[in-house]
């Protein structure tokens, strides 16, 4: 069965660090979507970065990259020069690809931002 | 497009009462997800469907929970009798098919059961 493993509850970073984010998963199936969302105090779920299992490099947008790690299945976000705006909620999410459509998220990271 | 649409925004009842929550997907989506957040329980699944169809429930915690995808542009999330621990942030996101697409959410419904 496919499983989602965020192992840090909290961090505290100071602004303008880089930040990285641990997310670990299982699933026996090849094919394989990765997800990140950041989740504000204010409650939405944004969509910040994806990763597919056969691509060859890892995704970035913007300050967002995702340090990914096959044959470890870690999925790893990092934030580059962090921000206050950046202190939120952060969820990692996997979507099988083949054997089942369904979207399945760890139980978040809450990341605070000091300045 | 206006992005996925829940409605209401904010729920409280009394416990025993009928809650319904409803929600607008992206046009031309396949794939409706309804989930629930609680502090203790992360962002559970509760049920997802494909083509309005349901694909898998195993995530409703019980038989007070049913969910119901009349057509592709509207579900319903419902709870009958409502019970103080259903209290949660409930949100509905949809999809197109495929390992490598986004889901995206709604606003969620804060429901408060008293």
């Amino acid at each position: 069965a496919q499983k989602i493993t965020q192992t840090q509850p909290g961090m505290f970073v100071q602004e303008k660090e880089a930040v990285t984010l641990d997310c670990t998963y299982d699933t026996s199936d090849p094919s394989y979507g990765l997800f990140w969302y950041k989740q504000p105090s204010s409650g939405e779920m944004i969509f910040l970065i994806y990763q597919g299992s056969y691509d060859q490099q890892n995704a970035t947008e913007g300050r967002y990259s995702l340090n990914f790690q096959k044959a470890r299945k870690s999925a790893n976000l990092v934030i580059s020069a962090s921000q206050l705006g950046d202190s939120a909620m952060y969820f990692c999410a996997m979507r099988e690809g083949r054997r089942d459509d369904k979207i399945i998220f760890g139980k978040g990271t809450r990341l605070h931002i000091l300045p | 497009d206006a992005g996925v649409i829940q409605s209401p925004r904010h729920e409280v009842t009394e416990m025993g009462q009928e809650v319904t929550l409803r929600c607008k997907p992206i046009s031309g989506h396949d794939y409706l997800f309804w989930y629930r957040q609680t502090m203790m329980r992360g962002l559970e699944l509760l049920i997802y469907f494909n083509n309005n169809v349901p694909i898998d429930d195993s995530g409703m915690p019980e038989d007070r929970f049913s969910a119901k995808m009349p057509n592709a542009s509207f579900s319903t999330l419902k709870i009958q009798p409502s019970e103080p621990r259903d209290s949660a942030v409930y949100f509905c996101a949809s999809s197109l098919p495929g390992g490598y697409t986004e889901a995206f959410f709604g606003q969620g419904t804060r429901l408060t059961v008293v």
